[in-house]
């Protein structure tokens, strides 16, 4: 079955304590993302990944980190959560075509309720 | 900054009356517009977009239009079901960056 998975799906930690919440997908898409949602706020794109090491910010990415070292994996890192990072976050991925000139549709994860005490 | 505006946040309507959402966004090389539905408790999923070189698209009872003179789109709903309730949301992104930027989010509510 095509899907994007996320891990943890809830998590509760304390400030400080260093976490990361994996994301993997089988349908071999290029494109890969992180959002926050908030109440009021929407979506929230905190980085993205265009392919293989290739990575950049999105809108809120201050205190988070990525890696993408193989295609269907994109974790993201908390070094020390804080928080104002108490959050839903979502993982999604799509192709994307090289010169960007067709986009596909995102596929979303379930999501990761994290709560930072 | 890039900003997507969306209105109204909270939409009820009667089954079988059309519902309509609107979003303005900054950046006028935006290019690429979808609308999520996110009903409670489940992740966004793609229900319609349209790319800046088409004015409107449509599918059974869902539209799409785009005026990219006033750079606003909006998400045109018909003979509403309470199916339909849920969350919608409106993005933006531009050919060559692959950053999206989302609206905030329109609650809509279909009243039996």
């Amino acid at each position: 079955e095509a899907q994007v998975t996320q891990n943890p799906r809830y998590l509760i930690t304390v400030t400080g304590k260093k976490l990361t919440v994996t994301c993997s997908q089988n349908m071999n898409h290029e494109y890969m993302s992180w959002y926050r949602q908030d109440p009021g706020l929407g979506l929230r794109q905190i980085y993205y990944s265009m392919n293989v090491e290739v990575t950049d910010k999105g809108d809120v990415p201050e205190g988070y980190k990525v890696s993408r070292k193989e295609k269907r994996n994109f974790p993201l890192i908390l070094e020390s959560p804080s928080p104002n990072q108490t959050s839903l976050y979502f993982c999604a991925s799509s192709f994307s075509i090289a010169g960007g000139s067709s986009y596909n549709e995102q596929f979303f994860g379930p999501g990761t309720r994290l709560t930072v005490l | 900054g890039e900003n997507v505006e969306q209105h109204p946040s909270t939409l009820s309507v009667q089954e079988g009356d059309s519902a309509v959402i609107k979003c303005t966004y900054s950046d006028s090389a935006s290019n690429y517009f979808p609308w999520y539905k996110q009903e409670l408790g489940k992740r966004p999923q793609l229900i319609i977009d349209i790319r800046s070189n088409v004015g409107e698209k449509k599918d059974q009872r869902i539209a799409v239009t785009l005026n990219k003179t006033a750079k606003h789109f909006s998400l045109h709903i018909t003979e509403t079901q309470p199916e339909d309730s849920a969350v919608y949301f409106c993005a933006a992104t531009t050919s060559g960056t692959y950053k999206y930027i989302f609206g905030t989010g329109t609650r809509l509510k279909v009243l039996a």
